[in-house]
């Protein structure tokens, strides 16, 4: 199994940018789950999806972030318009229903924006 | 509701010497409760988890964690550290909904 894919691995870019993240869950797995990881507040998930379908966004922190999952095999972050503080590491997980709970993380992306 | 505190964002100790990293949880049901590793630029990997059946949870490089319920306790253990240990070592805990919510996690330093 190639486990959950993550794209870029690392992304600069400038204040102001629109910046898309992307995922490719682990087949058969039925919930994907977007984390930010930075040295202030740790691990934050953002949002997570059930068969495609967003369950919980309350931890998305503003309007200028958005997630979709138009198929069980891809799902991508956009932050529109992207400022300094968004810099962190945003990793992608999934879960399968016969997993009994454990998440599989992606490597992350590395995100900077100047 | 559900949440987890780690004790000591960084634990140091020497390779040989016993590892312990503490967690402490808190869930209105039932918890599974699981320990993750995350190296360098790694993402986050499963060690070993509790659902519900033994207590004491053996994973994988030879950690262990117990499961206290008098005391929400789910203390990560090692008995021998090794310099490839060195790495971020989060708790988590999930209840009804199966979604977990992490701790601040401890990075563990591990002298020669």
């Amino acid at each position: 199994d190639a486990g959950v894919i993550q794209s870029p691995r690392h992304e600069v870019t400038e204040m102001g940018q629109e910046v898309t993240l992307r995922c490719k869950p682990i087949s058969g797995h039925d919930y994907l789950f977007w984390y930010r990881q930075t040295m202030m507040r740790g691990l934050e998930l953002l949002i997570y999806f059930n068969n495609n379908v967003p369950i919980d966004d309350s931890g998305m922190p503003e309007d200028r972030f958005s997630a979709k999952m138009p198929n069980a095999s891809f799902s991508t972050l956009k932050i529109q318009p992207s400022e300094p503080r968004d810099s962190a590491v945003y990793f992608c997980a999934s879960r399968g229903t016969a997993t009994y709970n454990e998440q599989f993380f992606g490597p992350g992306t590395r995100l900077t924006v100047l | 509701a559900q949440s987890v505190t780690q004790l000591g964002s960084h634990v140091s100790v020497s390779e040989g010497a016993l590892v312990l990293l503490r967690c402490n949880y808190s869930s209105s049901v039932p918890p599974y409760l699981f320990w993750y590793v995350q190296y360098p630029n790694q993402g986050l990997q499963l060690l070993l988890k509790y659902t519900s059946a033994a207590t004491l949870v053996k994973g994988i490089n030879g950690f262990e964690a117990e499961f206290k319920k008098s005391e929400t306790s789910f203390h990560l253990t090692k008995p021998s550290a090794h310099m490839s240990d060195a790495a971020e070592y989060f708790c988590a805990v999930s209840g009804g909904s199966y979604i977990p919510t992490f701790g601040r996690g401890t990075s563990l330093i591990v002298h020669p």
